[in-house]
């Protein structure tokens, strides 16, 4: 079953805006990651956040985490056309005894040039 | 550093058929992990090994699907018989220990057509 939901699930934009793609989770976490996926291609990571941070950047993107609402938002600011791609969140239960990442649905970005 | 491998990169069968993947992770990484990912959805874990022992196989249909990890470097993956449902895309993700702030890298993928 899928732990995350992304929201929206299809973005586009023109290049130089920013893009925001919201991420809400059911369970208790140890992290939220975000991973992106070219088409055609495996995931990458991008960013990691901790349940006990709030806030993360790294370049372009900013990972916001709120515990009390089980929700994450990745904004990637100046977009580019290469910045198309789809964009998962990832979570780790903080219960279990496997560590495994549950991926959401993603959502599918598109950068207009 | 060379990324984690998949082959075949691209798989057509008929239903009942049978078909293997083959993945080779990162030099190094105790952990690789099976995931399936059905067109418009997020990967789903299949199989979690950490060096040749198997840590999860909760979600994997142990009808048809089986995996091994030799050695605890390659492994592979096999669907025997497949349906229609199993059309997918099977990435293989490796990581150095495991633990859940380790960065999972996955491989290129393969996408599997059952007609």
């Amino acid at each position: 079953s899928q732990q995350g939901e992304e929201d929206p699930q299809a973005l586009s934009i023109q290049e130089g805006e920013n893009a925001t793609m919201n991420c809400s989770y059911k369970t208790s976490i140890n992290n939220l990651q975000w991973y992106r996926q070219n088409s055609g291609r495996g995931l990458v990571h991008l960013i990691l956040i901790r349940s006990n941070e709030r806030e993360k950047h790294s370049g372009r993107l900013r990972v916001t985490l709120d515990t009390s609402k089980k929700s994450s938002s990745l904004l990637i600011t100046a977009s580019r056309a290469a910045d198309t791609a789809s964009y998962f969140c990832a979570t780790e239960p903080s219960s279990g005894s496997a560590r495994q990442l549950t991926f959401g649905s993603g959502t599918q970005l598109t950068v207009l040039p | 550093e060379a990324g984690v491998a998949q082959s075949p990169r691209y798989k057509i069968i008929e239903k009942r058929q049978s078909v293997a993947f083959w993945c080779n992770p990162i030099s190094g990484h105790a952990t690789l992990y099976w995931y399936q990912q059905i067109l418009g959805q997020g990967p789903k874990l299949l199989i979690q090994f950490q060096n040749n022992g198997v840590v999860d196989d909760s979600q994997l249909p142990k009808d048809r699907f089986s995996a091994e990890r030799l050695k605890g470097v390659d492994s592979t993956l096999k669907i025997q018989p497949a349906k229609l449902e199993d059309s997918a895309v099977y990435l293989c993700a490796s990581s150095f220990t495991g633990y859940g702030t380790d960065t999972q890298y996955f491989g290129p993928g393969t996408r599997l057509t059952v007609l």
